[in-house]
């Protein structure tokens, strides 16, 4: 299995303000994952996130707004940019099994967002 | 229509009850099916994956029908500690980038 430590754990914001989340993975992964959960809501990808390539974002969200950085196989950010109110979610970055090919994923505690 | 839905519950069952929570997809496609558990303000945790042949995990039991694009898990002898939501998750094959996540149903087990 894989550790994952997120941070900030929580944090509330101004809105047009921007937050840069942090994931570190104590093993070396080829892909990080950024999910949100809203209020109430289940998971959604955000992007995928491959060191030493861009990030592949999903439909419906955007570079110039989910700026993610992965600068090595531990270690990835995720810039919430020009915060709003409907940005408040919970962040969750996350990788998956690869010894066994099981498809587990592996979630850090989140980063719960609060924007005024 | 959703890619996954599930029952939204809540389901609020007591102490030694049993229960079924079901969940239906989409996409016929879908390869691997999976069920996570996710206590409040924590992160989702793999509970158990399901097999084309249905599989049991002590008290839970998942079962797979790719004919209506239907799956299941079932508790029984329901304990406080199972209260979560529970998240129906599938996906076109392995890799976790096209995992998909149901809005999850909530269970809670009262004394």
């Amino acid at each position: 299995s894989a550790v994952i430590s997120q941070k900030p754990s929580r944090d509330i914001c101004q809105r047009g303000t921007s937050l840069t989340i942090q994931c570190q993975v104590d093993s070396q992964v080829t892909m990080m994952f950024w999910y949100r959960q809203q209020p109430g809501q289940s998971l959604t990808l955000i992007a995928t996130a491959n060191q030493g390539s861009e990030a592949t974002y999903e439909s419906g969200f955007v570079i110039d707004k989910f700026p993610i950085s992965r600068p090595n196989l531990t270690f990835s950010t995720l810039t919430v940019s020009n915060m709003s109110p409907e940005d408040s979610s919970i962040y969750l970055c996350s990788v998956e099994e690869l010894e066994l090919g099981t498809g587990e994923l592996f979630f850090g505690e989140g980063s719960r967002l609060t924007v005024l | 229509r959703k890619e996954v839905e599930q029952d939204p519950g809540p389901f609020n069952v007591p102490e030694g009850a049993t229960v079924a929570f079901n969940c239906t997809y989409s996409n016929s496609a879908s390869q691997s099916f999976f069920w996570y558990r996710q206590d409040c303000r924590k992160e989702p945790k793999l509970l158990m994956s399901v097999y084309s042949s249905g599989n049991e995990d002590g008290r839970f039991t998942a079962q797979l029908n790719r004919a209506s694009q239907y799956i299941s898990l079932l508790i029984r002898d329901s304990k406080l500690s199972d209260s979560a939501t529970y998240l129906c998750v599938v996906g076109l094959d392995n890799y976790g980038q096209n995992f998909v996540f149901g809005p999850g149903t909530r269970l809670s087990v009262l004394p």
